[in-house]
């Protein structure tokens, strides 16, 4: 079955700097990549996903970028604001069907002011 | 906007007792999904529901576990008796169709096995 490794566990950057965040996945027939936002003490809510029919997504401050001839993904966060501290999963999963969506472990983002 | 409710929100309960979690999906979603989530970590699935159809419940305990959506609207996942390895949030989640598509979570229930 799918496997996602997420990295770093905690990153920490001060306001205004990038935050970048990066996923493996092990099943090649995974094509939908969704990254989910969980402040805390609230339900993850997603935040940008991707296709593998493309290699990058943009949505103002926020980037996905696709390799998947090396099976991994990453998330961009620019110009970093306090309020983008929260934890963040990457998943990997089907497109299509009922196979499921399987996630990462979470990344803390601390932002400093 | 709608939202995924859940019930209750809080749970604590002795060891060897049993407890129920009940959901109710964004109307008119046909999966439904129920999550746990063991602190720092992410969401692991349980068992996923198309309409009334468990379609997926291969990391559910089935010994102590069960789930059902009787009229492919709400749910609810049980489990007797507890363990105390089963303190964890439960989250549920639902969405239009499974595949590809946006999963929307409600505010989860934190059990915490004594």
């Amino acid at each position: 079955g799918e496997n996602v490794e997420q990295h770093p566990s905690t990153l920490s950057v001060q306001e205004g700097d990038s935050a970048v965040i990066k996923c493996t996945y092990s099943d090649s027939a995974s094509n939908y990549f969704p990254w989910y936002k969980q402040e805390l003490g609230k339900r993850p809510q997603l935040i940008i996903d991707i296709r593998s029919n493309v290699g990058e997504k943009k949505d103002q401050r926020i980037a996905v970028t696709l390799n998947k001839t090396a099976k991994h993904f990453s998330l961009h966060i620019t110009e970093t604001q306090p309020e983008d501290s929260a934890v963040y999963f990457c998943a990997a999963g089907p497109n299509t069907g009922f196979q499921k969506l399987v996630f990462g472990t979470g990344t803390r983002l601390l932002v400093s002011p | 906007e709608a939202e995924v409710a859940q019930s209750p929100r809080y749970k604590i309960t002795e060891k060897s007792q049993a407890v129920a979690f009940w959901c109710d999906p964004i109307s008119g979603h046909a999966t439904l999904y129920w999550y746990r989530q063991i602190l720092g970590q992410g969401p692991e699935l349980l068992v996923q529901f198309q309409d009334e159809s468990v379609v997926d419940d291969s990391q559910l305990p089935k010994d102590r576990f069960s789930a059902e959506r009787l009229k492919g609207v709400d749910s609810t996942l049980k489990i007797q008796p507890a363990e105390l390895g089963d303190s964890a949030m439960y989250l549920c989640a639902s969405s239009l169709v499974s595949g590809g598509n946006e999963q929307y979570f409600g505010p989860g229930t934190r059990l915490t096995v004594t």
